[in-house]
């Protein structure tokens, strides 16, 4: 199906355990995006890519590693997760006229 | 540094009135101007979509209007039915390329 998918939908890891989030695009988007979304603070860029081999960090970027080899793809990767990282994860990819679309997240608890 | 309010942060109407819900920017350098709506527990699903050069979209019973020199959009909801109780996010993209969320207004919507 065309459209931009992340799996896992729910994760539960524990603090120090290294987690990664994949988002993946059937549109071959140049643009896409992590955001983090918690309670009283909306929205937050953690990376974002702008094609293959590029990427570059948003507003939070700690604790944080992203990768793009592949146009589609673009896994978000906690290297040693700590409580502070539960939130719920979105991707994002931007087509024409720079419209974002968003994948439907992934709920991560760090326990 | 683009700023993206809006206000309400929370609103509750009876089922058939119409609304509106207000977002600002602070930065009139925009591209475009993206309406998201999102349900609990679940992605951001693009509503409307306004470049810099329109001053409105239509879609159903949604019609999203922006005025740049004020900084102002607004999203019009006709005829709300308790199926439309959400969250409502605007998004702005700036010329710089930067792109900043709203923290969104909830909407409930009573039978």
């Amino acid at each position: 199906d065309a459209g931009i998918t992340q799996s896992p939908r729910y994760k539960i890891t524990e603090t120090g355990r290294q987690v990664t989030l994949m988002c993946h695009q059937t549109w071959s988007h140049s643009y896409m995006f992590w955001y983090r979304q918690d309670l009283g603070h909306g929205l937050r860029l953690i990376y974002y890519s702008a094609a293959a081999d590029i990427t570059d960090k948003g507003e939070v970027p700690d604790g944080y590693v992203v990768s793009r080899s592949k146009t589609e793809n673009f896994p978000l990767t906690l290297e040693s997760a700590t409580r502070s990282q539960t939130s719920v994860y979105f991707c994002a990819s931007r087509g024409q006229e720079l419209k974002l679309f968003f994948g439907s997240g992934t709920q991560l608890s760090v326990l | 540094k683009q700023e993206v309010t809006q206000i309400p942060a929370a609103l509750s109407v009876p089922e058939g009135e119409n609304l509106v819900l207000n977002c600002s920017f602070t930065d009139s350098a925009i591209y475009n101007l993206q309406w998201f709506r999102q349900d609990p527990g679940k992605g951001l699903t693009s509503l409307l979509l306004i470049q810099s050069s329109q001053r409105e979209q239509t879609s159903g019973r949604l019609n999203a209007s922006l005025d740049k020199s004020s900084g102002r959009s607004t999203l019009y909801i006709a005829a709300s039915q308790p199926g439309d109780s959400a969250t409502y996010l605007c998004a702005v993209i700036s010329n710089n390329n930067d792109m900043r969320f709203g923290a969104g207004t909830r909407l409930t919507v009573k039978p």
